[in-house]
């Protein structure tokens, strides 16, 4: 059963404007969450991430907006470019112990596309 | 600078043919996980492994094993290759902190025939 949700699998933008990428996750422990870009034939790379104790994280033209008490969280990316077309996924880890400590939950990723 | 290696970019194999998939960081990180993604499916975790010669199983170890004989050093094998493990894999390693973020390989794309 999936813990971390991305329920579009693909959003599509016009260059310039705001692009919002949702994720709902279902597993009260998660404390940590991150957003990783991937591009074709390249492995994920990090973007921007989110402790539990805020609801805001930015970083340039990304910001994500964490809602606790929904499980929900989003990236906001504004202005939008073409270069941003990528898949983008949700990730999330929890507090654990021992050999859990370094796990991340993925969910199935969101195809962006930005065009002119 | 942080990196992941993955020894081969494009492999092409055969069905019931044994298949080694190698990954190498630098970063002396604890933790080591093999991933495949497919088109639809985002990435599914394959196997862990938190410490030296240990491994966990992640969401689908159906097919694979691992081994970890050294810490920087984490090996995927396909016993047995079948078609439905055309795939892409990805490599990713992590620190022993739950806020770590992890990096990701460039990724190997394995088709089997």
């Amino acid at each position: 059963d999936q813990q971390v949700k991305q329920n579009s699998p693909s959003l599509s933008v016009q260059e310039g404007r705001i692009s919002i990428l949702n994720c709902d996750y279902t597993n009260s422990m998660f404390d940590y969450f991150l957003w990783y870009k991937k591009y074709p034939a390249e492995g994920p790379t990090f973007l921007i991430s989110i402790s539990s104790i805020k609801d805001k994280n930015e970083d340039g033209r990304f910001t994500v907006f964490l809602n606790k008490s929904a499980k929900h969280l989003s990236l906001h990316i504004v202005p939008s470019q073409p270069g941003d077309s990528a898949v983008y996924f949700c990730a999330a880890s929890a507090k654990g112990r021992g050999s859990t400590l370094g796990r991340l939950y993925f969910g199935r990723g969101t195809q962006l596309t930005v065009w002119p | 600078d942080v990196k992941v290696t993955q020894s081969s970019r494009y492999l092409v194999k055969r069905t019931g043919e044994k298949v080694f998939l190698e990954c190498v960081q630098d970063m002396d990180h604890e933790n080591m996980f093999w991933y495949r993604q497919d088109p639809g499916l985002g990435l599914r975790l394959i196997y862990f492994s938190y410490d030296v010669k240990m491994k966990e199983k992640g969401d689908i170890p159906e097919g694979y094993s691992v081994s970890r004989e050294k810490k920087e050093r984490f090996s995927l094998i396909l016993e047995s290759a079948s078609t439905n493990q055309t795939s892409m894999y990805l490599c990713a390693s992590k620190g022993q902190t739950f806020t770590g973020e992890l990096f990701f390989g460039e990724g190997s794309r394995l088709t089997v025939l």
